[in-house]
């Protein structure tokens, strides 16, 4: 099992660029998260998913879209990158309709826009 | 507005010692409360969780312990070691809607030999 993926695994954008940030998973999970992490603001979610073809808006959706049109991948997109959308880029993925609340998390993305 | 709130955000801890990371919380509908840990360029990975009817709860040298009146959770390390130097999460998980989780800000936890 190769757990939560995510692709790339580094980016740098200029402003005004736009890309998209995928996640996979191959553990048959319902839901799925997109996180960002900065220092001093710990771990923010962008958007979530409680299963194939539903999104739901996060606590810092703004700037970001997101698509869940296979049960096993996460898409993040930026349309227009910002400054301040430099971030490390975090997709989880848990299993809460089973009774089992732990989330795996990938790698991670870090994303610099100039 | 901070709903887990996390302290310090910063330790250094001499290899041996005992290091103690704490959180608070105000949202009574919290009804699982886990550890993550994230070392350097990883994702975080559960550590330990705790629900709270229970008040202690330890896994090797990672304890947690659960003050649910004072609302309040920390996560002890004994005999800390330079391996266990990382960057610690708590959370809590919401039991209605969706379940979300809100993680704290995080604690850098530097162990020195």
């Amino acid at each position: 099992n190769a757990g939560v993926t995510q692709t790339p695994k580094f980016r740098v954008l200029k402003t005004g660029q736009s890309m998209t940030l995928l996640c996979a998973q191959d553990m048959n999970h319902e839901y799925m998260y997109w996180y960002r992490q900065d220092p001093g603001m710990g771990l923010r979610l962008i958007h979530y998913s409680v299963g194939e073809g539903t999104t739901a808006k996060g606590e810092v959706p703004d700037g970001y879209n997101v698509s869940r049109l296979k049960k096993q991948n996460f898409l993040l997109g930026l349309e227009s990158a910002a400054p301040s959308q430099t971030s490390v880029y975090f997709c989880a993925s848990s299993a809460p309709g089973q009774g089992k609340y732990e989330q795996f998390f990938g790698p991670g993305t870090r994303l610099t826009v100039l | 507005q901070q709903q887990v709130k996390q302290s310090p955000q910063s330790l250094i801890v001499q290899k041996g010692g005992i290091s103690i990371i704490n959180c608070a919380y105000e949202n009574t509908a919290f009804d699982y409360f886990p550890w993550y840990q994230q070392f350097p360029g990883k994702g975080p990975a559960l550590l330990i969780a705790i629900r709270p009817d229970v008040s202690e709860k330890k896994e090797g040298r990672f304890t947690i312990s659960f003050n649910k009146s004072a609302k309040q959770f920390s996560l002890h390390i004994m005999d800390s070691q330079p391996g266990d130097s990382a960057t610690y999460f708590c959370a809590a998980k919401n039991s209605g809607g969706y379940q979300k989780v809100t993680f704290g800000i995080g604690t850098k936890l530097q162990v020195i030999p």
